[in-house]
């Protein structure tokens, strides 16, 4: 299995607070993904990295940020935490973005 | 929106039967991708098809890709109750390094 793990996996916070959720890898795959997943949504990209320091937005961005300041962990961070981003987010790592990727474990988010 | 999208949303056979899904996407692409995602769990490669070929085989599973009409179909040969689970195509878009998943299509397999 490709070294890829989340933290942490399951998660209860309160609206309006700070959450940051983390991937981290021993791959050195210089591309990371945070996805969502939500029944009859699919998968949908939040944020990506292509390199230390280099991210990007995907589809559905708003409410997220991410910081990647070494190649081995991409953190997601949810600012002020809302109802609508609780969901299980999936971490992913590939070599380069023509290759498969592997996905970590998943982390259930809760926000009440 | 998103950039692929399988059809259909859910499919039941028995098992010994062929499943067949396909994915439909909007934008030019390099290579497209077959997930699998086992109930509760992350989604696992199953194969990787570049936009310049047309069929691709990995075990009981045949891919084709179509870029003229931008599609692709993931057939499953003689099925088995192990393949029960949720099938998502992805995508790069083309100039960007995004990689892109559809809604997936829930396979069923009956013992």
């Amino acid at each position: 299995d490709a070294g890829i793990t989340q933290s942490p996996r399951h998660k209860v916070t309160e609206t309006g607070t700070p959450v940051t959720l983390r991937c981290h890898q021993t791959e050195n795959h210089r591309y990371m993904y945070w996805y969502r997943q939500d029944p009859g949504h699919g998968l949908r990209l939040i944020h990506y990295s292509y390199g230390v320091k280099d991210t990007d937005k995907g589809e559905v961005s708003d409410g997220y940020s991410v910081s990647r300041s070494k190649t081995e962990d991409f953190l997601l961070t949810l600012e002020s935490a809302t109802s609508s981003q609780t969901s299980v987010y999936f971490c992913a790592i590939a070599e380069g973005v023509n290759t498969e990727a592997f996905f970590g474990q998943g982390t259930r988010l809760t926000v009440v | 929106s998103q950039q692929g999208e399988e059809d259909p949303q859910a499919l039941s056979i028995q098992e010994g039967e062929n499943a067949t899904m396909n994915c439909s996407y909007k934008t030019s692409i390099n290579n497209l991708q077959w997930y699998r995602q086992n109930s509760g769990r992350g989604l696992v490669h199953l194969i990787l098809i570049r936009s310049n070929e047309r069929e691709k085989h990995s075990g009981r599973l045949r891919v084709t890709l179509d870029t003229s009409k931008k599609s692709s179909s993931l057939l499953i040969t003689a099925s088995r109750a192990a393949d029960t689970a949720s099938y998502f195509c992805a995508t790069d878009t083309g100039g960007s390094e995004k990689l892109v998943f559809g809604k997936g299509t829930k396979l069923t397999v009956n013992p």
